[in-house]
């Protein structure tokens, strides 16, 4: 089936560096992007996202750049602090119908660690 | 943080055992989602529903049922549980089938 992987498993930066975090994704189909940081014994937590239809997106102290060409889409964390220190996913969704409705049906990546030292 | 419970947030069981696991939500979102993570695996979707009493099976739906009879709760059952369900489980919600999902903290299920 498709997937969604990553190409560095560990990230380390020290304390105001930026941080790039690099995915890249196989299905065409997939037309919404989303962001998750996840800390230990957390949940994933809501970062940004992006639709198909841009290429750039900004938030607080990070972009999410996509790629539709080469199938990739970046995380930018600008000033990078210790407290940024998580796995990051990305996750892609295509729609998917069922029971008569439809619905984003997303296909996590493995995440990668970021370490941030002070 | 999105209005999300689980629980228990840690349980230990035995194998053969029935399993519940909730997930309550105040946010009133239609969409609830409950999910497996397990190293080299990522997350991986086990069951959803899309309304009270709507429900349809995920990826890895094999082995567990799941209910839904009000908005807010969302319940996930093992029957039978065995030791490849231990996992950490998460729930999460989502306003529509096209906004960001978001997730409670998990619960750690062992099934020795």
């Amino acid at each position: 089936g498709e997937s969604v992987g990553l190409h560095l498993p560990t990230l380390s930066v020290q304390e105001g560096d930026n941080s790039i975090i690099n995915c890249a994704y196989s299905n065409s189909a997939s037309d919404y992007f989303i962001w998750y940081k996840q800390e230990s014994g957390k949940g994933p937590q809501f970062i940004i996202d992006i639709r198909s239809n841009m290429d750039k997106r900004q938030g607080q102290r990070v972009t999410v750049l996509l790629n539709k060409t080469v199938k990739h889409l970046s995380l930018q964390i600008a000033a990078t602090q210790p407290g940024d220190s998580a796995v990051y996913f990305c996750a892609e969704s295509t729609l998917a119908n069922a029971g008569g409705t439809s619905y984003g049906k997303l296909t996590f990546g493995q995440g990668t660690i970021l370490t941030v030292h002070p | 943080d999105a209005g999300i419970t689980q629980s228990p947030r840690h349980k230990v069981t035995e194998t053969g055992t029935p399993v519940t696991l909730r997930c309550h939500q105040t946010e009133n979102h239609r969409y609830m989602y409950w999910y497996r993570q397990d190293p080299g695996h990522g997350l991986r979707l086990i069951h959803y529903s899309y309304g009270v009493k709507d429900t349809d099976k995920g990826e890895v739906s094999d082995g567990y049922s799941v209910s839904r009879s009000k908005t807010e709760d969302f319940l996930l059952t093992l029957e039978s549980a065995t030791s490849s369900q231990t996992s950490v489980y998460f729930c999460a919600i989502s306003e529509s089938g096209r906004q960001p999902q978001h997730f409670g903290d998990g619960t750690r299920l062992s099934i020795l």
